[in-house]
C-alpha cells in the first residue's frame, strides 16, 4: 500500500511570501488531517477533513492559514502571508473513516522563513 | 484528550528489551492509549493501540494496568533503527484527532 505522499518536501521563502504544501492521502482514506510541527516540539493539529468537509479547524490561524480538500483526495495547505514563526515541518495524514483507525502520517514539508 | 505523563528521555542497549512507562490517570473506560513513534526527519509512525487487554503486534507489545491509569510500551529486542521520540496518545473517545505532547526520547546504544 503506497503511504501517503506529501511535496515538496524542502521550502525556503521570505517572510510575506506566500507558500503550499500538497497531500496526497492513502486511497481509501476518508479523513484526512494537516499537523504543525515546530522544531523540538510534538506535532499540533491544525485541521481535520472528513471527506472534503471540514471537521475541526478550531487551531488553523485562518487570517494566513486556509486549506481545501476537493473532490475528497488531495488536499493542499496555503500559508499567506508567511511569518518567521511558521518555521516548521507540515505533516499530512489519513485514516479510514472508521472511529479509532490508526493515523498514518507522511514525511512532511520542512518550511523555512527568512 | 486525557492528560499522558511520559519522561523525557531514556537509553537503551541494542538487543535488550526497551520498557516505555506511560501514565494516563484521567483516562476514561471507553477511551484507548495508542502508542506511535517518530524517528528523526520522518512523520510519526503508529505502533500500537489498546484499551483493556495485553496487546502485541510484529513491532511491539502494550501492556495496560487493570485500573488502567499507566501503560508499557515493551519494544522486545531493540535495535538501533528503534532510536526515536515515542509518544503515548489517550484521544477523546469521540474522534480520532491526536494530541501531540512532548513524547520519550529513546535512544538504543550498541
Amino acid at each position: 500500500e503506497a503511504g501517503v505522499a506529501q511535496s515538496p518536501r524542502y521550502k525556503i521563502i521570505e517572510k510575506r511570501q506566500s507558500v503550499a504544501f500538497w497531500c496526497n492521502p492513502i486511497s481509501g482514506h476518508a479523513t484526512l488531517y494537516w499537523y504543525q510541527q515546530i522544531l523540538g516540539q510534538g506535532p499540533k493539529l491544525l485541521i481535520q477533513f472528513q471527506n472534503n468537509g471540514v471537521v475541526d479547524d478550531s487551531q488553523l490561524p485562518k487570517d494566513r492559514f486556509s486549506a481545501e480538500r476537493l473532490k475528497g483526495v488531495d488536499s493542499t495547505l496555503k500559508i499567506q502571508p508567511a511569518k518567521l514563526e511558521d518555521s516548521a515541518v507540515y505533516l499530512c495524514a489519513s485514516s479510514l473513516e472508521a472511529l479509532g483507525s490508526p493515523l498514518h502520517f507522511g514525511n512532511g514539508t520542512r518550511l523555512t522563513v527568512t | 484528550d486525557a492528560k499522558t505523563t511520559q519522561p523525557p528521555s531514556m537509553d537503551c542497549a541494542e538487543g535488550r528489551a526497551a520498557n516505555l512507562p506511560c501514565n494516563h490517570s484521567t483516562i476514561s473506560g471507553n477511551e484507548y492509549v495508542y502508542w506511535y513513534r517518530q524517528i528523526h526527519s520522518q512523520g510519526p509512525q503508529y505502533i500500537i493501540h489498546g484499551l483493556k487487554n495485553n496487546e502485541t503486534n510484529e513491532m511491539a507489545s502494550l501492556i495496560i494496568t487493570e485500573d488502567r491509569k499507566s501503560s508499557t510500551l515493551i519494544l522486545p529486542h531493540a535495535t538501533l533503527r528503534d532510536t526515536a521520540v515515542y509518544y503515548c496518545i489517550v484521544p477523546k473517545a469521540a474522534g480520532n484527532k491526536l494530541t501531540f505532547g512532548g513524547g520519550t526520547r529513546v535512544l538504543v546504544k550498541p
